[in-house]
């Protein structure tokens, strides 16, 4: 299966302040994802990041605050902007396989002071 | 939308024991069901999956089964380890959205 990298791994931010994630893949993929897991909570998927065009937000999430970006097949990133300490969590990208299975990246872990 | 609902959210067995987590859909339409392991500060791994033409799947000691009809399906893990020990997550899909539950924190105890 492809690789999947992420970057940062983690970080430690100040309220208000923005960051972006990359999410790198080892091979041409269709369907990128973007998911939060608050701590000890399932996934919530963001948005499916695009190739060509905007992403696509699932509801309680927006574009001013989580943009997204899909400039190939190989790379996304996800920014989070104007955070609070709500928006704490590990931040993962995710990739469909041939079969559409799902495999995620490592993660990325951000605390908002 | 779909809702996932996976059950016990905590388990804990005795090394050797068999576990089952169970989980429930509510979209007839969903037709892969996958499942994802995921260790402490891991990435979730996906360890077996099943799709809608396919009632049960066995891979080594972890099975899953489907009941379309009830719309429920279960992973089954026979002769539990202590590395089986990890928060497993079932999840229910129809074309690229997936619908993850709630979270199976599994603990074996040696």
């Amino acid at each position: 299966s492809a690789v999947i990298s992420q970057k940062p791994s983690r970080d430690i931010c100040q309220r208000g302040t923005s960051l972006t994630i990359q999410c790198q893949v080892d091979s041409q993929v269709t369907m990128m994802f973007w998911y939060r897991q608050q701590p000890g909570q399932s996934l919530t998927l963001i948005a499916t990041a695009n190739q060509g065009s905007e992403a696509t937000y699932e509801s309680g999430f927006v574009i001013d605050k989580f943009p997204i970006s899909r400039p190939n097949l190989t790379f996304s990133t996800l920014t989070v902007s104007n955070m609070s300490p709500e928006d704490s969590s590990i931040y993962l990208c995710s990739m469909t396989g041939s079969y559409n299975e799902q495999f995620f990246g490592p993660g990325t872990r951000l605390t908002v002071l | 939308g779909e809702n996932v609902e996976q059950h016990p959210s905590t388990l804990s067995v005795q090394e050797g024991d068999s576990a089952v987590i169970k989980c429930t859909y509510s979209d007839s339409a969903s037709n892969y069901f996958p499942w994802y392991k995921q260790e402490l500060g891991k990435r979730p791994q996906l360890i077996i999956d099943i799709r809608s033409n396919v009632g049960e799947k066995k891979d080594q000691r972890i099975a899953v089964t489907l009941n379309k009809t009830a719309k429920h399906f279960s992973l089954h893990i026979t002769e539990t380890q202590p590395e089986d020990s990890a928060v497993y997550f079932c999840a229910a899909s129809k074309g690229n959205q997936f619908y993850f539950g709630t979270g199976t924190s599994l603990t074996v105890i040696p």
